[in-house]
C-alpha cells in the first residue's frame, strides 16, 4: 500500500534555533518527492523537487535529503525564523515514467510553530 | 483524520469533451475548497478557490469559463473542465479546509485527454 508518513505530527522550537522533519514513504514505483510549506488558510507553496538520483537538494534555509534506498527523506530549516511557522507537507509521486505522475501521495504533513 | 475523497481517480476522455470532477469532504463540513493542478515534475498549482454558496476565486491565467467550479454544498465541490483539450492533460487535485482552517487533499483526478 502507498503511503507517506511524516513525523513529528507538530513541532515547537525557538527563532533561531535549526529543526529537520522527517518523512517515511513506502510508495512504488518512486518518481520523485516534493516537500511544500503551507501557511494556514494558504494553498502549499513548494519548497524542493527530488527525483530518485538526488539526494539533497537546499532551497535557501531549506535543505531536503532523499535517501531512496531506505525510503526517507528529511527537510532540515537552518536559523529558523517567525515566518517559518507553518504546515510541511511531503509528496511522493509513483509512475514508470518519469515525465508523468500515475500517482499522487500526500503525507499528513508537520506543523511547526516557531515562539519568539 | 478528516478524508477528502475524489471522483473519479482517473479518467480518459476525447478531445472537444467535458469532464466533470468531484471533490468531497466526508466526515466535516468544508467552508472553502481549493482546486490545484500539478504538471510531471512541477508544483502544485492553484487554480482557484471556491467558498460554499459564492462564486470561485480564479488565479491569474486560469480562464474561469473552462474549469467551472460550483460549490454548492459544505461537502461537495466540483470542477468540470470544459471543452478539454490534449493540453489539459493533468493531475488535478482538491483539498477542502475546515473551519480551523486545517486543509485536507482528496487523492487526485488524473485526467488524460486523447
Amino acid at each position: 500500500k502507498n503511503q507517506v508518513e511524516q513525523s513529528p505530527q507538530s513541532l515547537i522550537i525557538l527563532e533561531g534555533k535549526n529543526c529537520t522533519l522527517q518523512c517515511n514513504y513506502t510508495v512504488s514505483p518512486f518518481s520523485n518527492l516534493r516537500w511544500y510549506k503551507q501557511d494556514t488558510g494558504r494553498g502549499p507553496v513548494s519548497l524542493t523537487i527530488m527525483t530518485f538520483s538526488e539526494n539533497t537538494k537546499s532551497n535557501g534555509r531549506y535543505t531536503a535529503t532523499l535517501d531512496a534506498d531506505t525510503k526517507q527523506s528529511s527537510l532540515h530549516i537552518t536559523a529558523s525564523q517567525l515566518s517559518d511557522s507553518a504546515s510541511y507537507i511531503c509528496v511522493v509521486s509513483a509512475s514508470w515514467d518519469l515525465n508523468r505522475d500515475d500517482k499522487i501521495i500526500f503525507g499528513k504533513g508537520t506543523r511547526l510553530h516557531i515562539l519568539p | 483524520g478528516a478524508v477528502v475523497s475524489q471522483h473519479p481517480s482517473r479518467v480518459i476522455c476525447k478531445s472537444g469533451t467535458s469532464v466533470k470532477i468531484e471533490c468531497r469532504s466526508l466526515d466535516f463540513q468544508a467552508t472553502t475548497m481549493f482546486w490545484y493542478r500539478q504538471f510531471p515534475k512541477q508544483s502544485l498549482m492553484l487554480m482557484a478557490t471556491s467558498n460554499e454558496g459564492s462564486k470561485a476565486t480564479y488565479e491569474q491565467g486560469v480562464e474561469k469559463d473552462k474549469f467551472l467550479i460550483n460549490h454548492a454544498s459544505l461537502t461537495l465541490s466540483t470542477l468540470t473542465v470544459t471543452s478539454a483539450h490534449p493540453e489539459d492533460s493533468s493531475f488535478y487535485i482538491c483539498s477542502a479546509a475546515s473551519l480551523s482552517y486545517e486543509q485536507y487533499f482528496g487523492p487526485g483526478t488524473r485526467l488524460t485527454v486523447t
